[in-house]
């Protein structure tokens, strides 16, 4: 069964350094997401791409978070200048149409 | 505004007992209903969903949840947990808008005795 995958699976990074995190959808899916899980709460939404652009935002997505899909394959999460409340999972997902989303393996951010 | 509230964060059982994890939804109508789990250290697997029709969806790895809409609920239930089964169970729901966006609970940590 095709998979969403995500690369790195942990990034350690210091604090006000830019970090990008990639997904690789499967193939057919038009929906992607992008979702976070700080240790011990829950999943958390970020924002929602379709159609090469944001179709919704959480109020976390803020100026220092980015998405694009550069090469009609791979979806990246962008930010800028990281904080230490940004120590999360990010979890990337993506779906065809009416149906399920599908969830990558995550990647652990850590913000040192 | 959307919201999930799954109101046990902890639930411990003995292996070969039932299982019934409670999900309540806040939403204007009727969204899609879905649980999944996240084992320690791992991505969310979906276990099972709800879309329309019969209310009684059945799942993976024995599971099956109920939709009850003059309760707002739709509690995930086992009828015999495995020891495989410890794991944190979250419940979403996804609004039917233009985005689709996925609202989840807390989470309920399912404990297994043996």
């Amino acid at each position: 069964e095709p998979e969403v995958t995500q690369t790195p699976s942990h990034q350690v990074t210091q604090m006000g350094q830019e970090v990008i995190l990639r997904c690789v959808p499967i193939s057919n899916h038009l929906y992607f997401y992008w979702y976070r899980q700080i240790l011990g709460q829950k999943v958390e939404f970020l924002v929602s791409f379709y159609n090469n652009e944001i179709s919704e935002k959480s109020e976390i997505f803020d100026d220092q978070f980015s998405v694009e899909r550069p090469d009609g394959s791979n979806f990246t999460l962008k930010i800028r200048s990281t904080k230490l409340e940004d120590s999360a999972m990010y979890f990337c997902a993506a779906r065809t149409g009416h149906d399920e989303q599908y969830f990558g393996p995550g990647t652990r951010l850590t913000v040192t | 505004a959307q919201s999930v509230t799954q109101p046990d964060i902890h639930i411990t059982v003995s292996e070969g007992a039932s299982l019934e994890l409670r999900c309540n939804y806040s939403y204007g109508a009727t969204p899609y209903l879905f649980w999944y789990v996240q084992s320690p250290g791992q991505g969310l697997q979906l276990l099972l969903k709800y879309f329309s029709g019969d209310t009684l969806v059945q799942g993976i790895k024995g599971f099956e949840a109920e939709f009850k809409r003059s309760q707002s609920s739709f509690n995930l239930r086992k009828p015999s947990v495995h020891w495989s089964d410890a794991a944190e169970y979250f419940c979403a729901v996804g609004p039917m808008d233009s985005s689709y966006k996925l609202i989840f609970g807390s989470g309920t940590r399912l404990l297994v005795r043996p």
